[in-house]
């Protein structure tokens, strides 16, 4: 079973930080990087879908970047607002795997007014 | 928003009786999944379609079964339930265009209970 990692688990940042988190994993057989945003009570909805390596997408204020050779992606939110407050997953695509993406176990971004 | 739901969305059954969610799609994606939700694992795969009457397991397939009869319908059935089933199950679907995966449109969830 692939592992992919997020980090860190949790994050509290105030209304107007920068924020960042990282997701790791394997690096091998690397198809895709999916991240998704999930609100409290709702369901994931997706962010960005990556697949080559150097990869930069941007939504607004939040960013993500790519590094398929070291096996890691950021996100980035620029300028947290309460609104981005919720649980941002990032999911591998493998090419072993098929269609079936591993998703990592999330970081909670709590944002503070 | 992409047409998936679910059905039921709550529901609360006692150990030992079956149970059947249902998930239905109006996207005519081809790939279809069932997840559950639990604390500290995040999203894990129970089951997975790649066509009609195409399934195959995920990662926490025991004491679950699925099945596809129509693009747009994709069943879960615990046959007995047990309270470890306990958890909100997510059902979402793809597509696959010019060889990439696309990412995946979840349906709202069932949260159900076992007591």
């Amino acid at each position: 079973i692939l592992n992919v990692e997020q980090s860190p688990q949790s994050l509290h940042v105030q209304e107007g930080d920068s924020t960042n988190f990282t997701c790791s994993f394997p690096s091998s057989n690397f198809y895709a990087l999916h991240w998704y945003r999930w609100e409290t009570a709702k369901s994931p909805e997706a962010l960005f879908v990556m697949t080559l390596n150097g990869d930069e997408k941007k939504k607004g204020r939040i960013s993500a970047t790519l590094n398929t050779k070291e096996g890691y992606s950021y996100l980035y939110i620029k300028g947290s607002q309460p609104e981005d407050s919720a649980t941002y997953l990032c999911a591998l695509g493998d090419v072993d795997y098929g269609q079936n993406f591993v998703f990592g176990p999330g970081t909670r971004l709590s944002v503070l007014p | 928003d992409a047409g998936i739901t679910q059905s039921p969305r709550h529901k609360v059954t006692e150990t030992g009786t079956p149970v059947t969610l249902r998930c239905h799609q109006t996207e005519n994606h081809r790939y279809m999944y069932w997840y559950r939700q639990d604390p500290g694992h995040g999203l894990r795969l129970i089951h997975y379609s790649y066509g009609v009457k195409d399934t195959d397991k995920g990662e926490v397939s025991d004491g679950y079964s699925v099945s596809r009869s129509k693009t747009e319908d994709f069943l879960l059935t615990l046959e007995s339930a047990t309270s470890s089933q306990t958890s909100v199950y997510f059902c979402a679907i793809s597509e696959k265009k010019r060889e990439v995966y696309n990412e995946q449109f979840f349906g709202p969830g069932t949260r159900l209970t076992v007591l």
